[in-house]
């Protein structure tokens, strides 16, 4: 299975700023995925990720607030715009295994909003 | 409503016991797989089980094994001689025909005491 880097691991920003964070597969995947994690709550599907298309949100997510990169097979990178209290969360993203069922996880952002 | 519910938010068991962790599933597709995955407080997400809507057995992965009821729609994690390691959020997941992506429950956490 993929191994995914994740970064960074954690990070406390002001309200009003935007936060990116970074995903680098050790092999080459269609699909990434980003998730959030609100505290205390199940993980919540972003947006899809797909190499060379624009990603596809979900329903209550949108680009200008969390524009997604996608530049080649390997790397993928979220940003969180114009942050608030509310944006506090774990932001993980995914990559479905290639010929197999599974789903690997980046480590996880941890992101605290002040 | 749900696709996948966890009725457990909690669940406390003694080091070396078993533990059961209850999921239900709702889907109308013949074809589904569903995944356990462990989440620590670290928050990365650890695969833990899968089973496909096809398998006549009941998955195993080491001291993890699901018990998969299809009738029942129900997919239920077995750890088996708990430890001390084993305390974190639990989540079941399901992955339908035609989606590229996971639905995940609420989680139950579990505590391990010695």
């Amino acid at each position: 299975s993929a191994v995914i880097s994740q970064k960074p691991s954690r990070d406390i920003c002001q309200r009003g700023t935007s936060l990116t964070i970074q995903c680098q597969v050790d092999s080459q995947v269609t699909m990434m995925f980003w998730y959030r994690q609100q505290p205390g709550q199940s993980l919540t599907l972003i947006a899809t990720a797909n190499q060379g298309s624009e990603a596809t949100y979900e329903s209550g997510f949108v680009i200008d607030k969390f524009p997604i990169s996608r530049p080649n097979l390997t790397f993928s990178t979220l940003t969180v715009s114009n942050m608030s209290p509310e944006d506090s969360s774990i932001y993980l993203c995914s990559v479905a295994h290639q010929g197999s069922y599974g789903y690997t996880f980046g480590s996880g952002t941890r992101l605290t909003v002040v | 409503a749900q696709k996948i519910t966890q009725t457990q938010p909690g669940m406390f068991v003694q080091e070396k016991e078993a533990v059961t962790l209850d999921c239900t599933y709702d889907t109308s597709d013949p074809s589904y797989g569903l995944f356990w995955y462990k989440q620590p407080s670290s928050g990365e997400m650890i695969f833990l089980i899968y089973q496909g809507s096809y398998d006549q057995q009941n998955a195993t992965e080491g001291r993890y094994s699901l018990n998969f009821q299809k009738a029942r729609k129900s997919a239920n994690l077995v750890i088996s001689a708990s430890q001390l390691g084993d305390s974190a959020m639990y989540f079941c997941a399901m992955r339908e025909r035609g989606y590229s992506t996971l639905t995940f429950g609420k989680g139950t956490m579990l505590l391990v005491s010695p």
